[in-house]
């Protein structure tokens, strides 16, 4: 199993630019999550998932959509990017309790 | 929403020395979560407590949740440079839908 698979690693865009940060889980986990960890403020939860079709917002919700069309899949989209979304971002699944974590996208916005 | 406060914040040891990670969180808890994670790298499961009085160990490391399930500390005893990285603690609401993460403690140990 490759567990959680984030892409791209690294991105830089430009203020106003668009973009979908990418997860995919081969777990056939029914819950999904977006963090974003910031220096001083740990990891705040975006938006989450609870299965395909099933989405609802967490803690920082706004700049960001999210949908579920397969249970495999949960990108993360900002429409219009700002330096305030400089940060590293996380997608997560889980079953039951245990979270599984990809290894993270690195977002600087200019 | 749930609040969990970390200390200390940045903690530098020797190896072979005990330490102790604090986390409060202003509500009960209903599952508190420890994770690892390695500079630049995602987070790693470390165990789940859920019961007031709880504690587990895995290797060198021991997780306890309070009786009254509001503080969990993380235990552990004599540090390597493999135990550097940074610790966080996160809980998650009654619902279970929406998880929360402490800011985080930065541990440091000399070889």
């Amino acid at each position: 199993n490759a567990g959680v698979t984030q892409t791209p690693k690294f991105q830089v865009l430009k203020t106003g630019q668009s973009m979908t940060l990418q997860c995919a889980q081969d777990m056939n986990h029914e819950y999904m999550s977006w963090y974003r960890q910031d220096p001083g403020m740990g990891l705040r939860l975006i938006h989450y998932s609870v299965g395909a079709g099933i989405t609802d917002q967490g803690e920082v919700p706004n700049g960001y959509n999210v949908s579920r069309s397969t249970t495999e899949d949960f990108p993360l989209r900002l429409l219009s990017a700002a330096p305030s979304q400089t940060s590293v971002y996380f997608c997560a699944s889980s079953r039951l309790s245990e979270q599984f974590f990809g290894p993270g996208t690195r977002l600087t916005v200019l | 929403s749930q609040e969990l406060e970390q200390s200390p914040q940045s903690l530098i040891v020797q190896e072979g020395k005990n330490l102790t990670i604090n986390c409060t969180s202003s509500k009960t808890l209903y599952g508190l979560y420890w994770y690892k994670q390695k500079y630049g790298e995602g987070l790693i499961f470390l165990m789940m407590l859920q019961k007031g009085g709880e504690e587990k160990s895995h290797e060198k490391i021991t997780a306890k949740l309070d009786e009254k399930k509001q503080q969990s500390s993380l235990h552990i005893t004599a540090s390597q440079p493999s135990h550097a990285g940074i610790y966080l603690c996160g809980a998650d609401e009654r619902t279970g839908n929406q998880f929360y993460f402490g800011t985080g403690t930065s541990l440091t140990v000399i070889p």
